[in-house]
Order: structure tokens, then sequence, then C-alpha cells
């Protein structure tokens, strides 16, 4: 069964440079959620997408930004990345037919130097 | 305010014993779902099981099985007969019942199984 894509799965930057993360949802699902996980941490939630239609935002800090396509897939950008910004990035998809049980992705790893 | 509390940072066991991962949670909402995922050294989130707030069957899946008590607010986590390949951060979250709910995780039990 087809599961989310992330990509890329590593990624190396250099402080206030710009990254992006994309995430491919399990085809049909129409909710895509954000999460990052600091090293030795629990999973924060950044930000999700309902129908294209942001749905909620947690802790995501202004110079982080996202949005999801017309074909469902979501991008979250990143900018003047910081020290603080080297953390494991998730990716999850849900969706009505899967009684919205979010489907996590394998994870961006993005180290800032 | 919704939080899940793991109280228990760290466990060591040896191969073949039982050991129970413990799971508070608050919220207050009457609706609302529980859940435990696996994060191997490798690093991906592995689900394990999703339970709704109306129903307090516990489950058994092979070696893992699950208690969950609303009179407690816990969803505490049992695995018997434990393996070296267990080992891994175990991480228990909550979520509304609504559509497009976030998960709001605990601060993860690791555990690490010996031979």
């Amino acid at each position: 069964a087809a599961g989310v894509i992330q990509s890329p799965r590593h990624l190396i930057k250099e402080k206030r440079e710009t990254a992006t993360l994309k995430c491919y949802p399990i085809p049909r699902h129409d909710t895509v959620y954000w999460y990052q996980q600091g090293p030795g941490q629990d999973p924060q939630f950044l930000i999700s997408f309902y129908e294209k239609m942001q749905s909620d935002k947690g802790s995501i800090p202004d110079r982080f930004s996202a949005q999801q396509f017309s074909d469902y897939h979501s991008e979250l950008n990143m900018s003047s990345l910081e020290l603080g910004d080297s953390a494991l990035y998730f990716c999850a998809s849900s969706s009505r037919l899967a009684e919205y049980e979010q489907y996590f992705g394998p994870g961006t790893r993005l180290t800032v130097t | 305010a919704q939080k899940v509390t793991q109280a228990q940072t760290e466990i060591s066991v040896v191969e073949k014993e039982d050991v129970t991962l413990d799971c508070v949670y608050e919220t207050r909402d009457t609706t609302y779902y529980l859940f435990w995922y696996k994060q191997p050294p490798s690093g991906e989130l592995v689900f394990l099981i999703r339970r709704n707030s109306f129903d307090e069957q516990n489950e058994i899946s092979g070696r893992y099985s699950w208690n969950f008590q609303k009179s407690t607010s816990s969803f505490n986590f049992t695995i018997t007969a434990s393996q070296v390949v267990d080992s891994a951060v175990y991480f228990c979250a909550l979520s509304e019942a609504a559509a497009t709910d976030k998960l709001i995780f605990g601060t993860g039990t690791r555990l690490q199984v010996f031979p």
C-alpha cells in the first residue's frame, strides 16, 4: 500500500539559509499535518491543512510557512534557518475514509550548521 | 487543556521480561482518541494502536496489550516477553474527535531490552 512520501530524507543547510520540505500524502487523503521533533523530544504539531486550506496552527515560527497544493501535496518552507531548527520533520496524512487516522511519513532530518 | 504524561523516561529490562509503559492523559472533551506509537532508532513513527474514548475494552495484539481506564485517565501499554527488537522510544498521544485535530504527544518512554 502506498505510504506518505517525504523528500528529501536528509538535508543539511547553513544558518540563515532557506529550506523546503515536501510531503506527498497517501492517495485520496485530503488532510496533511506537519510535526517537528527536536533531538530527544516528542513531536510537536506545527500546522495542518484540510482540502488545501489551513485547518490548525501550532507553535510554528513566523519564519516558517506552508501550503497544500491542488494535488494535495504539501510543502513546508523554512527561512532564516537557525541552529535550533535542526530536527526531524514529520508529515502525516489522513482522510475521512481512513477515519482521520494519521499515517506518518518517514520524516526529513534537517541539520542546520 | 489537553496533556499527555509519560512519567517513565527510561526503562531497562532483560529479554523475556514483561514491561508496562504508563500513560496518563488530561482532556475536557468527552470524545477523544488515544494512540501509541513506536519510534525505533531509525527514527520513523510506527503506529501501534488507536482507541476512542467510548471503547474501554482492553486490547491484545500478539505480545502487546493495552489497558484503557477512563476512571484514572490512563492508557497503559504492556509488552509481554520482551525482545531486543522492542528497544525503542514509545510515545502515547491524544487527539480530540474533531476530524482534523492534531496529535498531542507525551514525552516518550525509552525502552531498552538487553539480551
